[in-house]
C-alpha cells in the first residue's frame, strides 16, 4: 500500500529565508507524487507533480521538489519565503494498487508553514 | 470561470437532518471525487465516480451517498446527520479515472459543515 509521511506538522521561517518541507513516501510501485497547498478557507491547489520523468520538479510560485528514490523522499523547497506562502502544505501519493482505488489520492497529514516578517 | 464549484460554502444544521452539497465542474473531466477533511486537516477520499464506476471508501457510512445527474455534477447527500460529520468536504475532478495516477485533481473551495 502507498502512504506518505510529512515529518513536520509545523514549520516557521522568516521572510526571505529558505523553506524546506519534508516528505517521505512508501510505495510498492513507481509512485506519482504531488504537493498541494491549501490557503485558509480555500481548496487545494496543485504546486507540482512527479510522474517518473525528471527527478527535480519545478512548480508554481518558485517551489520545487526533488524525488530521491534511495531515500524515498520528496521534499519541497523554496529559496526565499514570502509572506503569501503561509499556508498548509500536503504531500500526496497517487494510489497505484490494483483495484478500484487506483488513481485516488492519499494525503499526508499536512505541514503548516508560518512566515514571519 | 470557476473550475470546480461547491455550494453551499457553509452549512450549519441540526443533528438528524438530511442535507445535500452540490458540486459542479466545467473542466470537461470524466471523474469526480469527494473528500472529507477533519478538524486536524487530515484529508481522506470518500468516493470516486465516473459515468461507469462508483468506488466507495469502505469506511464511509452508508448515510452518505453521491448522486450524479450528469458527468459535470457530483452531489453529496447525507442522511441523519451526526455530530461526527462536522468537517470540511471537498469536491475534486480529474480528466480520467487515471489508473496510472499521473493526473492531478482540481479541487473546489470546500463546504464547511457544522452539526449542532
Amino acid at each position: 500500500a502507498q502512504s506518505v509521511t510529512q515529518l513536520d506538522s509545523h514549520v516557521s521561517v522568516s521572510e526571505g529565508t529558505p523553506v524546506l518541507l519534508r516528505c517521505n513516501y512508501s510505495s510498492s510501485y513507481s509512485p506519482s507524487l504531488f504537493w498541494y497547498v491549501q490557503h485558509p478557507n480555500k481548496g487545494l491547489q496543485l504546486l507540482l507533480k512527479y510522474t517518473s520523468a525528471a527527478t527535480l520538479v519545478k512548480g508554481i510560485n518558485g517551489f520545487e521538489a526533488e524525488f530521491k528514490k534511495s531515500e524515498t523522499s520528496f521534499h519541497l523547497t523554496k529559496p526565499s519565503a514570502h509572506m503569501s506562502d503561509a499556508a498548509e502544505y500536503f504531500c500526496v501519493v497517487s494510489d497505484r494498487s490494483y483495484g478500484g482505488s487506483q488513481g485516488n489520492l492519499i494525503f499526508g497529514k499536512g505541514t503548516k508553514l508560518s512566515v514571519k516578517p | 470561470d470557476t473550475a470546480v464549484s461547491q455550494t453551499p460554502k457553509y452549512l450549519v444544521t441540526q443533528m438528524g437532518n438530511d442535507k445535500s452539497i452540490k458540486c459542479e465542474q466545467n473542466l470537461g473531466h470524466d471523474t469526480m471525487y469527494w473528500y472529507k477533511q477533519d478538524s486536524k486537516k487530515f484529508l481522506k477520499i470518500m468516493f470516486s465516480y465516473n459515468n461507469k464506476e462508483l468506488i466507495i471508501n469502505e469506511t464511509v457510512p452508508n448515510r452518505f451517498s453521491p448522486k450524479s445527474p450528469d458527468k459535470a455534477h457530483l452531489n453529496l447527500h447525507i442522511n441523519s446527520l451526526e455530530l461526527g460529520d462536522s468537517a470540511v468536504y471537498f469536491c475534486a475532478s480529474s480528466p480520467t479515472k487515471d489508473r496510472g495516477g499521473n493526473q492531478p485533481q482540481h479541487f473546489g473551495d470546500g463546504t464547511r459543515l457544522s452539526i449542532l
